[in-house]
């Protein structure tokens, strides 16, 4: 059965302050990784990873993959109070097309 | 990415009745799929469904209790059957748009069922 972990579940911050979460994963015939921000019900896409070690960034967003230790990373530098929200990880696989299987989510809030 | 319209945006509904959610993109898309959100939970798939083929339900779902519809490459419907309070819930389509964009899912604004 494919599984998905993230962590921490939950995180409070200031602004400024600089968060790393966590995901791991074990899903069958992997394809890639996604992050998504869910901040009311639509989640809304980040990042699509693909390959160990390269980097992606949009602004104060960054994610990487290791494919071989099974887990990836979102970074967020400068958090600002619109950061706010549940933050998803969703590993794609299957055989003919990427089924997402959601982790449980990492809520974070950031404080002015 | 897409235009995703989901209808309606909430409903409170009763229990044995029967509620049908449509899901419209602005473009033709092959890949559409169905989750539910319980509440405090992840995303779970329900289903996905190709036009012109049978749904196919994930494990634990059945097509009698959420019947689908895909009469198009553009339109959807999952109606929640002979509902409980068990179902209140967040439904969402998500749609992936192409091989350039594979994989990627993007999604409609929701609906919030509850069912008293």
């Amino acid at each position: 059965e494919d599984k998905v972990v993230q962590s921490p579940l939950s995180l409070v911050v200031h602004e400024g302050d600089t968060v790393t979460l966590n995901c791991s994963y074990e899903v069958t015939n992997f394809r890639s990784l996604l992050w998504y921000k869910q901040e009311k019900k639509a989640p809304t896409f980040l990042f699509m990873l693909t390959s160990s070690g390269i980097e992606k960034k949009s602004g104060r967003l960054s994610s990487i993959l290791d494919k071989k230790e099974l887990f990836s990373i979102l970074n967020i530098t400068a958090t600002q109070t619109g950061d706010s929200a549940v933050y998803l990880c969703a590993p794609a696989g299957g055989t003919s097309y990427g089924k997402l299987t959601f982790g449980q989510g990492t809520i974070l809030t950031v404080h002015p | 990415s897409a235009v995703i319209s989901q209808k309606p945006s909430r409903d409170i509904c009763q229990r044995g009745t029967s509620l049908t959610i449509q899901c419209q993109v602005d473009s033709q898309v092959t890949m559409m799929f169905w989750y539910r959100q319980q509440p405090g939970q992840s995303l779970t798939l329900i289903a996905t469904a190709n036009q012109g083929s049978e749904a196919t339900y994930e494990s634990g779902f059945v097509i009698d209790k959420f019947p689908i519809s895909r009469p198009n490459l553009t339109f959807s419907t999952l109606t929640v059957s002979n509902m409980s309070p068990e179902d209140s819930s967040i439904y969402l389509c998500s749609v992936e748009l192409g091989r350039s964009t594979q994989n990627i899912q993007y999604f409609g604004a929701g609906t919030r069922l509850s069912v008293l």
